[in-house]
């Protein structure tokens, strides 16, 4: 069993859908969890990052964490064509933002 | 602001070859980290460098080695390739070896080992 499961898609949703991306996680460490896009043939972007547990929004986007559950979330408002790219959850212990454990990444397409 | 760049953008190598893949930080960083992206899946850590010494390491075998100069600026190298070893190469970096601040990544050097 991988450490960050996160379902591969891909996820075909119309412009302006509220699109949901989620990855779960066995090691109860995890303290550190970061929303990657990663656009082809292009390095992972930072989208969102958060420490424990909680919300955060950052204008379209919506992370949360759910560590009772190992379960963390990424809410994407008003989806654009645009926003079609692979998501990659990434999570870390104590070492802070450092050694991520990614997910295999969904991959997100939103068709006008 | 320049971000984290690095190059060649492209290498095809052989075999049992070696292979150097170069990283500049982005501008007031100094602490940088290599993954490794096989097709289809999230990147895996490699090592991260901070004040020119390796200070984490992932599962990854010797052959696989680094170096940071004292301009914050680092290389991957990887000898004796092996097919297995194609695959798109991240460099990542961030300020301090606290892990305080999240990565941010290039876009990689595409290696393809045939």
């Amino acid at each position: 069993q991988k450490e960050v499961e996160q379902d591969p898609g891909p996820l075909s949703v119309p412009e302006g859908a509220i699109v949901s991306l989620n990855c779960t996680y066995s090691n109860s460490a995890f303290q550190y969890f970061m929303w990657y896009r990663q656009y082809s043939r292009k390095g992972p972007e930072l989208l969102m990052y958060t420490y424990s547990s909680g919300n955060k929004e950052d204008g379209r986007f919506t992370a949360q964490v759910d560590k009772s559950s190992k379960y963390i979330s990424l809410f994407i408002r008003d989806s654009q064509p645009s926003d079609s790219a692979t998501y990659l959850c990434a999570m870390s212990g104590s070492g802070g933002y450092n050694k991520l454990i990614f997910g295999a990444g969904t991959r997100l397409a939103v068709h006008p | 602001d320049a971000g984290v760049t690095q190059s060649p953008t492209h290498l095809i190598k052989t075999r049992g070859q070696q292979v150097t893949l170069r990283c500049s930080p982005k501008s007031g960083h100094d602490t940088v980290s290599w993954y490794q992206q096989a097709l289809g899946q999230g990147p895996q850590f490699i090592f991260q460098y901070y004040e020119e010494e390796e200070r984490q390491r992932g599962n990854f075998p010797d052959r696989f080695s680094g170096h940071q100069f004292p301009n914050y600026s680092s290389e991957l190298n990887v000898n004796a390739l092996l097919l297995g070893d194609s695959a798109l190469y991240l460099c990542a970096s961030s300020a301090g070896d606290r892990g305080l601040s999240p990565l941010h990544f290039g876009n990689g050097t595409r290696l393809t080992v045939t």
